[in-house]
């Protein structure tokens, strides 16, 4: 089973500064095979990032994702009020299918 | 417009059955496959397996495997998540979520929350 860790555990910014998330992988994610998703409190899991760097639908343009092997980045260049979030890493290149556990992204 | 959605909340006993749905509508339900993730209370997000509808093809995690039941009815384009015997630790939010070729989630349902209480 790929384990994916994720770091920092909380990032602490302001509205306007860059948010770089971290996604390690325990073993390499082929393909790319990478996802990243929004989570707000009360709500299901928004799909932000697939296959390492494609922006799904309607996902705006200061969200981008890169890396491949075992490390992978998700970065929000300026942050938005509404970007306060949890987002988790997910790799679909093996199964059983995992995910990371989690970056909160705090005011 | 795509939509998945789930049954309402369940509050069940300690070695109670359940089983929740979740219904496509919007695109073609055998097309996809749809899969099953368990957040705890608190926590993060954890794969507990898929199912293609069009054959019931079905997949489990590890972790998963012989606890929890996954099936689908094409007809009315209906999964399914169940358990024959509910234990306090079944308690979280339960979602399902679309994904072509058992890849990432596209689209998700609003999650069912399982209450299992004496």
């Amino acid at each position: 089973e790929i384990v994916l860790t994720q770091s920092p555990g909380t990032l602490s910014l302001s509205p306007g500064e860059r948010a770089t998330l971290s996604c390690r992988a325990s073993e390499s994610v082929n393909n790319r095979y990478l996802a990243w998703y929004q989570q707000k409190p009360g709500q299901a899991p928004r799909l932000l990032i697939y296959d390492a760097s494609n922006k799904a639908t309607g996902i705006p343009a200061r969200f981008s994702g890169s890396g491949s092997g075992t490390d992978f980045t998700l970065t929000i260049s300026r942050l938005e009020p509404e970007d306060f979030a949890v987002y988790y890493c997910h790799q679909y290149s093996s199964s059983p299918q995992t995910f990371g556990q989690g970056t909160k992204v705090e005011i | 417009e795509v939509q998945l959605v789930q049954s309402g909340a369940e509050v069940k006993k300690p070695g109670e059955s359940l089983k929740i749905s979740c219904q496509g509508s919007g695109y073609t339900f055998t097309n996809y496959w749809i899969g099953w993730v368990r957040q705890m209370p608190g926590k993060g997000l954890e794969w507990m397996g898929f199912i293609y509808p069009r054959d019931s093809d079905t997949r489990y995690s590890p972790s998963f495997q012989g606890q929890v039941t996954i099936s689908a009815d094409k007809s009315i384009n209906t999964a399914y998540l169940q358990w024959s015997s509910l234990k306090a630790s079944d308690i979280a939010m339960y979602y399902c979520g679309r994904s072509s070729g058992r890849r990432d989630f596209d689209y998700w349902g609003q999650g069912t929350l399982v209450t299992v209480s004496s």
